[in-house]
């Protein structure tokens, strides 16, 4: 059965730290690998997909890709109380359906 | 930008009654959508993959004759929720492939579903 697992938190931050979210998968044919935020009663909204070994910058945020480890992380710099929501980790391949962890929740502390 | 809207985004209902709930790609082409359902304080739970043209396929504990989808054009999926029972309150929310792109999935805003 595939699997995507992350801790549920909650992890705490300071605001302006940095804030680590960790992921790993167990199915090694997964091929693309998605960041999703969920504000409390809201749907995921899609922060970040990676697909290449390595990393991979948006603005404060930064995916990174280790596909011999089986892991994925999700880097935020600078974090504000607006970033505090759960993250989901999700791992797919091809048009076929993703596999989503269950999420971590993060909270920036002003 | 890839924009998925959800219809309507809140529905009470009597329990034995049916709900319709409408899953639109608003500026792409989505050959595959997905719906999910999520309870208060529990992560997203996959209920079936919709393919645009046939018959979708349901996850293994999802009674499919209670839970129809159909996907007749490349930008709306519906999910109706037959004889609907307070159980089956939750939040439902699809999500659509965009075509072309590489399996990203993009989510609507949800439908908050309340059976009485």
């Amino acid at each position: 059965q595939k699997e995507v697992e992350q801790n549920s938190g909650p992890l705490s931050v300071p605001e302006g730290a940095i804030a680590s979210l960790n992921c790993t998968y167990s199915d090694r044919g997964s091929q693309s690998f998605f960041w999703y935020r969920q504000y409390s009663g809201k749907s995921p909204e899609l922060i970040m997909f990676i697909y290449s070994n390595g990393d991979k910058e948006d603005g404060r945020f930064t995916a990174q890709l280790n596909k011999a480890s089986q892991y994925v992380s999700l880097l935020i710099r600078d974090s504000q109380p607006s970033d505090s929501a759960t993250y989901l980790c999700a791992a797919g391949g091809g048009y076929q359906k993703v596999t989503f962890g269950t999420g971590t929740k993060l909270q920036v502390i002003p | 930008g890839a924009v998925v809207s959800q219809h309507p985004s809140w529905v009470i209902c009597k329990s034995g009654t049916s709900v319709k709930i409408e899953c639109r790609s608003l500026d792409f082409q989505a050959t595959t959508m997905f719906w999910y359902r999520q309870f208060p304080k529990q992560s997203l739970m996959l209920m079936a993959t919709s393919n645009e043209g046939s018959k979708a396929t349901y996850e293994q504990g999802v009674e499919k004759d209670k839970f129809l989808i159909n996907h007749a054009s490349l930008t709306l999926s519906t999910l109706t929720v037959t004889s609907a029972h307070p159980e089956d309150s939750s939040f439902y929310i699809c999500s659509a492939i965009r075509t072309g792109v590489r399996e990203t999935q993009y989510f609507g805003p949800g439908t908050r579903l309340l059976v009485l």
